[in-house]
């Protein structure tokens, strides 16, 4: 199983302020996804990145994946109260199920 | 298409109770898993199902027992609730291929155990 580890634990910032979050591994990913969970509800899909460098973006948020496939980070520009959540990484294991990091708890204060 | 339903959506247990959590989806994927969430570990999976007859554990599986007799329903049973299956607990399912594996969450069932 593919140890992913996610950083920072716990973001609090202001609406309007720039973010930042890792997603890492030791080993190579075939391919990698985001995730966003909000209080009460299940995880839903922001993106996919398969290919090493590549760079996706959805509105607001920028999703990086690194050269060598071992690292991915989401960048969130100009936050919103509405992007507060559970922003977990995740990936295939064993070609089966998915693997999930433990998260970044994401707050974004008025 | 409703989706990924997960039924109930709450339940609260007595230690030694057993129980079935529900789970059906109509989008006719071939592979569903069950993973329990806890504060500060993420999803963890408890077993998974590549198609209807076909289970396998994951990463937390004891305590708990699934089957697939059909494609669209995949229960996990709790045998003798304990304390330490207080959680949420999440079906998921997505398409077997290898052309995407959007994976699509059911709602959750929160359950405590006393």
């Amino acid at each position: 199983t593919q140890l992913l580890e996610q950083s920072p634990q716990f973001l609090s910032i202001q609406e309007g302020e720039n973010l930042t979050v890792y997603c890492n591994s030791s080993s190579v990913f075939s391919s990698l996804q985001w995730y966003r969970q909000e209080p009460g509800e299940g995880p839903v899909l922001l993106v996919t990145v398969v290919t090493g460098g590549e760079v996706k973006k959805l509105k607001r948020l920028t999703f990086q994946f690194g050269d060598a496939r071992k690292d991915s980070s989401l960048h969130i520009t100009a936050a919103q109260p509405g992007d507060t959540g559970l922003y977990l990484c995740s990936s295939l294991n064993s070609g089966y199920a998915l693997n999930f990091g433990k998260g970044t708890s994401l707050l974004v204060t008025p | 298409n409703a989706g990924v339903t997960q039924t109930p959506k709450f339940q609260v247990l007595k230690t030694g109770q057993s129980m079935t959590l529900q789970c059906a989806q109509d989008m006719n994927h071939e592979y569903m898993s069950w993973y329990r969430q806890d504060p500060g570990m993420g999803l963890r999976l408890i077993h998974y199902s590549v198609g209807a007859g076909i289970t396998d554990q994951g990463e937390v599986p004891n305590g708990y027992n699934v089957s697939r007799s059909t494609t669209e329903d995949f229960p996990l049973r709790l045998l003798s609730a304990a304390p330490s299956q207080t959680s949420v607990y999440f079906c998921a399912s997505r398409k077997g291929d290898t052309s995407g594996y959007t994976q699509y969450f059911g709602p959750g069932t929160r359950l405590t155990v006393l």
